[in-house]
């Protein structure tokens, strides 16, 4: 079964707006992370934020993270042109090691 | 800082030819991850390596084959080429016991 699935699977907002994305999985986890990835480009590693933590911030980002509900969610604060790209989560479940499993990603636009 | 280093950057064979993916990884990281990124998918995990040895193994095809060498730079080993394995193939490493993957910037290989 899928591990990690994004929604909004597509989003376009203004620039200057906040973008959400959320992220859900099914099994329990150690962590969870946002990667963002350029069109074509290789995964870049935004955000970790641990199974007993429950928020956390990094900038312009916000992650939070519900374990009862298996969610996720990524804010963008005042986003900028340049935050155009895939956002994906990945996950890491308890009793399978180092391997992340990736989300499906959301292919977020920023409009000038 | 050096990053991970793939090679080659884009590849293109014909249908049933074989295929070679070089991965370098960050130096003192240990541990190296190949995943296959379809168009417009999620990257999906295909093997890793620890201090040379296989840690974990997911949709990797029998086609395949992976090994890390005692430098730790990694290859990956596709025969009998199929048109359904273009894709984008990343290596990531990373230090043991950390769980952030750092991602090199892709192998292109389209099957014709």
């Amino acid at each position: 079964s899928q591990q990690g699935e994004e929604d909004p699977q597509a989003l376009s907002i203004q620039e200057g707006e906040n973008a959400t994305m959320n992220c859900s999985y099914k099994t329990s986890i150690n962590n969870l992370q946002w990667y963002r990835q350029n069109s074509g480009r290789g995964l870049v590693h935004l955000i970790l934020i641990r199974s007993n933590e429950r928020e956390k911030h990094s900038g312009r980002l916000r992650v939070t993270l519900d374990t009862s509900k298996k969610s996720s969610s990524l804010l963008i604060t005042a986003s900028r042109a340049a935050d155009t790209a895939s956002y994906f989560c990945a996950t890491d479940a308890q009793l399978k090691g180092e391997k992340l499993t990736f989300g499906t990603g959301t292919r977020l636009t920023i409009i000038p | 800082a050096a990053g991970v280093i793939q090679s080659p950057r884009h590849l293109i064979k014909e249908k049933r030819e074989t295929a070679t993916l070089k991965c370098y990884p960050i130096p003192r990281h240990d541990t190296v991850y190949w995943y296959q990124q379809g168009p417009g998918q999620d990257p999906q995990f295909l093997i890793s390596f620890y201090e040379k040895m296989q840690s974990d193994k997911g949709s990797i095809p029998d086609r395949f084959s992976a090994q890390q060498f005692s430098d730790y730079h990694s290859e990956l080993n596709m025969s009998s080429l199929e048109l359904g394995d273009s894709a984008l193939y990343f290596c990531a490493s990373s230090a043991v016991g950390a769980n952030v993957l750092t991602f090199g910037a892709g192998s292109r290989l389209t099957v014709l």
